[in-house]
C-alpha cells in the first residue's frame, strides 16, 4: 500500500464548476498535510496546507482533513482554466526525524473552457 | 525575490559518466532536501539536511548516489557512475526547521542518461 494514494486522473470539470480532489494516507500518526500544484514541466508550488481537522478556506481553495478517515481533500470554486495541472497531496509523517514531505502521485486536473 | 537555485537546469550525459547537481537554498533556510520525480514513481525523497547535517538518505541508492552540504549555501548530489534508469528530474527544496509550510522547491534539473 501505497503511503499516500491519489486517483492519477484526468478528472474533467467544466469551467466555472467546483473541482475536487481527493487523497487519502497509510501513516496514522501524520501530522500536516499539504496540496502542491505543479504545471507541465515546472516545479511544484504549494498552494494549501492543513493541521487540524475540518475545513480550512483561500480564497477559491478549500482544503477538507479528516484524519480518523485518513482523508484530505481539495476544493477548486469557480474552476479556471489556468487550474488545468497536476494537484500532488503531500504529508509529513510522524516524528523521528522522518519530516520530509512524502507525496503522492498526483492528479491530472484540465479544467474545460 | 527569494528562492532555491539549481545548476545545471538540463543535463544530458552518457552511462557510466559522473554527474553532479548542485542548489543554493533560499537564504536563512536551513533544511534543504533532494528529491527525484519520475513519471513511474512520482517524487521521491532521496536526502535530506539540517544546518548542513544529513538527516535521512534512505531513500537514496547508496552505491552511486551521494549528497552533501560543504557550506550553508551549497548543497550538491552526485551520481557515480550514472545509468539510464536515473534519468528523471532532480528537485531541490529548502524550508526552515520541520516546518512543512516552508518548503520551497527549485527549479529542477532535468537529467538525461544516454
Amino acid at each position: 500500500q501505497k503511503e499516500v494514494e491519489q486517483n492519477s486522473g484526468p478528472l474533467s470539470v467544466p469551467e466555472g464548476a467546483i473541482a475536487s480532489l481527493n487523497c487519502t494516507y497509510s501513516d496514522r500518526g501524520s501530522q500536516s498535510f499539504f496540496w502542491y500544484r505543479q504545471y507541465s514541466g515546472k516545479s511544484p508550488e504549494l498552494i494549501m496546507f492543513i493541521y487540524s481537522n475540518g475545513d480550512k478556506e483561500d480564497g477559491r481553495f478549500t482544503a477538507q482533513l479528516n484524519k480518523a478517515s485518513q482523508y484530505v481533500s481539495l476544493l477548486i470554486r469557480d474552476s479556471q482554466p489556468s487550474d488545468s495541472a497536476t494537484y500532488l497531496c503531500a504529508v509529513i509523517r510522524s516524528g523521528g526525524g522522518a519530516d520530509g514531505l512524502t507525496f503522492g502521485k498526483g492528479t491530472h486536473l484540465i479544467i474545460q473552457p | 525575490d527569494a528562492r532555491v537555485t539549481q545548476t545545471p537546469r538540463h543535463k544530458v550525459t552518457e552511462m557510466g559518466q559522473e554527474v553532479t547537481m548542485r542548489c543554493q537554498p533560499i537564504l536563512g533556510h536551513n533544511t534543504v532536501f533532494w528529491y527525484r520525480q519520475t513519471m513511474m514513481q512520482g517524487l521521491e525523497l532521496l536526502a535530506y539536511f539540517r544546518n548542513r547535517a544529513p538527516l535521512d538518505d534512505s531513500g537514496m541508492p547508496k552505491d552511486r548516489f551521494s549528497a552533501e552540504m560543504p557550506d550553508a549555501t551549497l548543497a550538491t548530489l552526485k551520481i557515480q557512475p550514472s545509468e539510464p534508469r536515473d534519468s528523471a528530474v532532480y528537485f531541490c527544496a529548502s524550508g526552515l526547521g520541520s516546518s512543512g509550510n516552508t518548503i520551497y522547491f527549485g527549479e529542477g534539473s532535468w537529467l538525461t542518461v544516454v
